[in-house]
């Protein structure tokens, strides 16, 4: 099974400050077509967690353009290039290549 | 508008059966674009995958190793939903459940409010 690992696991950011979350993957995630099926969620206190990136740098519907996926094979980066109040929560990178699917650890963003 | 709404008892008795259901409007649970998950999440655990089903021309499971001898996760075609069933629970089967829907190339772009289940005697 793939291991998904994030760092770090905690951040406190400033506001209009930006921010920087790692996902490494225990295989690579480059599929034949060109896509890596690495995808970034984030769940807010008391919600359920929601799409922020999907295959490696898309933004899902509605995501700021503040918010960027980059990265390929096993090494991937979640920015944010201006952190804001209502970005707090727990981010959490996703392997999607195959099942199981795995998720990693989770990082937890704070405002100072 | 995609709205999965999950329903179920939030508490099972160790050793019994744990069972909930999905409801899903604005798509249909034999779409053949999407796939059909159950993922739970525990302090202990995080984010764990349980499960999917999905129709490819025929109705398709994939599950968990680590739940594989105690789950099944069925569609319902007449009530446009699906289910989970996982047997012979313990208490290390507390979580918040969540069913979600995933897409061809595996994210999932909705998810549904979650379920806390507490596994006691």
């Amino acid at each position: 099974d793939i291991v998904m690992t994030q760092s770090p696991l905690s951040l406190s950011v400033t506001p209009g400050e930006p921010a920087s979350i790692s996902c490494r993957s225990s295989q690579n995630l480059l599929y034949s077509n060109g896509h890596n099926y690495l995808d970034w969620y984030l769940q807010k206190p008391g919600q359920s967690p929601q799409l922020l990136i999907y295959t490696g740098s898309n933004r899902a519907s509605g995501v700021p353009d503040r918010f960027s996926g980059s990265g390929s094979g096993t090494d991937f980066t979640l920015k944010i290039s201006r952190v804001e109040a209502e970005d707090v929560g727990v981010y959490y990178c996703m392997q999607s290549l195959q099942t199981p699917y795995a998720f990693g650890q989770g990082t937890k963003l704070e405002i100072k | 508008q995609v709205q999965l709404q999950q329903s179920g008892p939030g508490l099972v008795k160790t050793s019994q059966t744990l069972s909930l259901t999905c409801a899903i409007s604005g798509d249909s649970v034999s779409s053949n674009s999407a796939a059909w998950n159950w993922i739970r999440q525990s302090p202990s655990r995080g984010l764990e995958w349980l499960g999917r089903t999905y129709y490819r021309s025929k109705w398709y499971n994939d599950y968990a190793i680590s739940v594989k001898s105690r789950i099944s996760i069925n569609p319902d075609t007449s009530k446009n939903q699906f289910s989970l069933h996982l047997n012979s629970v313990s208490p290390e089967d507390t979580a918040v459940y969540y069913c979600t829907r995933a897409q061809v190339r595996g994210y999932f772009d909705y998810w549904a409010q979650g379920t806390l289940v507490t596994v006691s005697s």
